[in-house]
């Protein structure tokens, strides 16, 4: 089974700064990396899809990068309501699914 | 507005059963792959597994640790994805999420490929399996 690894698994940023979070795989996954942004109490939401893929309405501070096992999402000014746990996904393997441990970002 | 809404969470003894529903709206439900995913609390998400559309043959595939006991099903007719879990342990405690799952495609070299999302998700029932 593919496992997925983020990094760090906690950060704390000031609003204004650029964050990077960064996801591996355990094998070669393409472009199958998808990112979600979770609030606390609320349902994940989805951010980047194809590894660099902006979700409509997803606002275009957020950027993803990547491919075969390394990926990183970049929050390129972090705005108070950024704070929240990022996690990522592939859709490589069949089944998919499996998820990164999350990222949880923190007001310094 | 596309939407879904989870219900059926609540106290089971572990051994126990229980059915989620799902009720979608604002899309074409049939046409749709559906997910159902967990989050155990103060947990990372956990991927349960998924249903593809009849068109797509219907079929489902599930996590290792919920096969054998959890499957997923829907009714086209009433809009709604299920979640049948039999044999609940104590670690099967969590909020559950139903999704869509949504695709892009694009070519690279000669072929074309689809990448799979979750795109829409429900607000969550709550299971708790204790004795």
């Amino acid at each position: 089974d593919i496992q997925m690894t983020q990094s760090p698994s906690s950060l704390s940023a000031s609003v204004g700064d650029r964050v990077t979070i960064t996801c591996r795989a355990s094998q070669s996954i393409s472009s199958y990396l998808n990112w979600y942004q979770q609030k606390p109490g609320k349902a994940p939401k989805l951010l980047i899809y194809a590894a660099s893929s902006l979700q409509s309405g997803v606002p275009s501070r957020f950027s993803g990068s990547g491919s075969g096992t390394d990926f990183t999402l970049t929050i390129s000014s972090l705005q108070p309501e950024d704070f929240a746990t990022y996690y990522c996904q592939q859709s490589y393997s069949t089944p998919p699914g499996a998820f990164g441990g999350g990222t949880k970002v923190e007001i310094k | 507005e596309v939407q879904l809404v989870e219900s059926g969470g609540g106290l089971v003894k572990p051994g126990g059963s229980l059915r989620l529903s799902c009720a979608a709206s604002g899309f074409t439900f049939s046409n749709a792959w559906m997910s159902w995913v967990r989050q155990a609390p103060g947990k990372g998400l956990e991927w349960v597994g998924r249903i593809k559309s009849k068109t797509d043959g219907g079929t489902t595939d599930y996590a290792a640790p919920v096969k054998g006991r959890f499957t997923i099903s829907r009714d086209d007719s009433k809009n709604t994805l299920y979640l049948q879990m039999n044999s609940l342990k104590t670690e099967d405690t969590a909020v559950y999420y139903c999704t869509t799952i949504g695709a892009a495609g694009a070519w690279r070299d000669v072929y074309y490929y689809y990448y799979y999302y979750m795109d829409v998700w429900g607000k969550g029932t709550t299971v708790t399996v204790s004795s």
